[in-house]
């Protein structure tokens, strides 16, 4: 079955610096999507992306966070200066159209020290 | 604004039935989903239900809906130890592209 991949598995990084988590999603599906979850919290909605632009967003993405498909295959989250509060685990998914099924890939865990 | 609440914990012995509950606020919920999460994975659709369905069945696997109270329950029949994972519960609405998740229940299933 094909499937959405994330990478890297972890990440850890310093308070204040960038990093970009990365997601190819299955190759003939157009809505890309984040989600996160702080231990033991909810799965939170990010952000949804689709014809080469954001379609909705939350509250928690705000001007630190920005979504990118630079190619053909990869989708990109950025974070511009993390701060320890963005400790999760980042999922990707993706889904061939608006009501279909979300395919989620195994996540990042994002450590901030 | 929109909420999912299921309950964090759940402890059965194999071959009982398991009931995982769940319960939304959005009215306008269209579709109502079950994902499940093993150990290092992602979130896999287990099965999904249409606001218009009261049950649906799909092997060991009932959806419950009871749309007046904002209810959705997940059975498992003969559960198994390898149906232990945390159990997510979420629900979208028409046109919406956003998918709305509970917590997570965790289902341990004793030997």
């Amino acid at each position: 079955e094909p499937e959405v991949t994330q990478t890297p598995s972890h990440q850890v990084t310093q308070m204040g610096q960038e990093v970009i988590l990365r997601c190819v999603p299955i190759s003939n599906h157009l809505y890309f999507y984040w989600y996160r979850q702080i231990l033991g919290q909810k799965v939170e909605f990010l952000v949804s992306f689709y014809n080469n632009e954001i379609s909705e967003k939350s509250e928690i993405f705000d001007d630190q966070f920005s979504v990118e498909r630079p190619d053909g295959s990869n989708f990109t989250l950025k974070i511009r200066s993390t701060k320890l509060e963005d400790s999760a685990m980042y999922f990707c998914a993706s889904s061939g159209g608006i009501g279909e099924k979300l395919f989620f890939g195994s996540g990042t865990q994002l450590s901030v020290l | 604004g929109e909420d999912v609440e299921q309950s964090l914990f759940l402890s059965v012995r194999e071959g009982d039935s398991s009931v995982i509950n769940c319960t939304y606020t959005d009215s306008s919920s269209t579709y109502l989903y079950w994902y499940k999460q093993e150990p290092g994975a992602g979130l896999q659709l287990l099965t999904y239900i249409f606001s218009n369905m009261d049950m649906k069945q799909d092997q060991r696997l009932t959806v419950l809906l009871n749309k007046k109270d904002k209810h959705l329950s997940l059975r498992i029949a003969d559960t198994q130890t390898g149906d232990s994972a945390i159990y997510f519960c979420a629900e979208r609405d028409t046109g919406g592209f956003k998918t709305i998740f509970g917590a997570g229940t965790r289902l341990f299933v004793k030997a």
